[in-house]
């Protein structure tokens, strides 16, 4: 029930493409949702987050989806750049609990130039 | 660049040995966290400290320990090293950390622990 389910492990989307990564959690205690970002060599990097009061969350070329009722949310890049190759986390946590926080384990996006 | 720095970049040491990773925070924030990065675990939060305190602990194990010291940087202690502890140890910070509201964490570069 603490899982947190991401996929798919990699992905490989040509220039100027949309990208979407999937994730999945069980537990209905967790009201938080943030993805992160983490380039080779470096600590992840909060990218955007949404909480279940809305459906979508828009910032740039970063969309979060997110579906309380099948307890699934999803990050969609649009026209997808070579600098958005990165690894992808996304995560649940209750609200204010980051002792609390669930990641995923991961998604390697390579975008084609 | 995170503001949030970690000592040493890589580490590689033998199994039943100690060894002890640095973090220094962004200036001005109080919290510090800890967390484990591994191929088969994924990313798991261990401890957290707040103004030298310690505020909340996950998936740490004993023979590891932390602190955070008066000038708000902390250590991770991992002592009797298995091959298993091989992985990347991340510290995080944040203005804050209590459970009331969301804190956003920002993550140093990391320790590479390897075990040999």
């Amino acid at each position: 029930q603490q899982q947190v389910k991401q996929s798919p492990q990699s992905l490989i989307v040509q220039k100027g493409g949309i990208s979407i990564i999937n994730c999945a959690y069980e537990n209905t205690a967790f009201d938080y949702f943030p993805w992160y970002q983490q380039f080779p060599g470096k600590g992840p990097a909060l990218l955007i987050a949404i909480r279940p009061d809305v459906s979508e969350k828009k910032e740039g070329r970063f969309t979060i989806s997110f579906n309380k009722s099948a307890k699934q949310f999803s990050l969609h890049i649009m026209d997808s750049q070579p600098g958005d190759s990165a690894t992808y986390f996304c995560a649940a946590s209750p609200w204010g609990r980051d002792d609390k926080i669930i990641f995923g384990k991961g998604t390697r996006l390579h975008i084609l130039p | 660049d995170s503001g949030v720095t970690q000592t040493p970049k890589h580490l590689i040491t033998a199994t039943g040995q100690r060894v002890t990773l640095r973090c220094s925070p962004r200036s001005g924030d109080l919290s510090v966290y800890w967390y484990q990065q591994s191929l088969d675990q994924g990313l798991q939060f261990l401890i957290q400290y707040y103004n030298g305190e310690e505020r909340a602990k996950g998936n740490i194990l004993e023979r590891f320990s932390a602190q955070q010291f008066p000038d708000l940087h902390s250590e991770l202690n991992l002592s009797s090293l298995e091959l298993g502890d091989s992985a990347l140890y991340f510290c995080a910070s944040s203005v804050e950390g209590d459970f009331s509201s969301y804190n956003e964490q920002f993550f140093g570069p990391g320790t590479r622990l390897t075990v040999l």
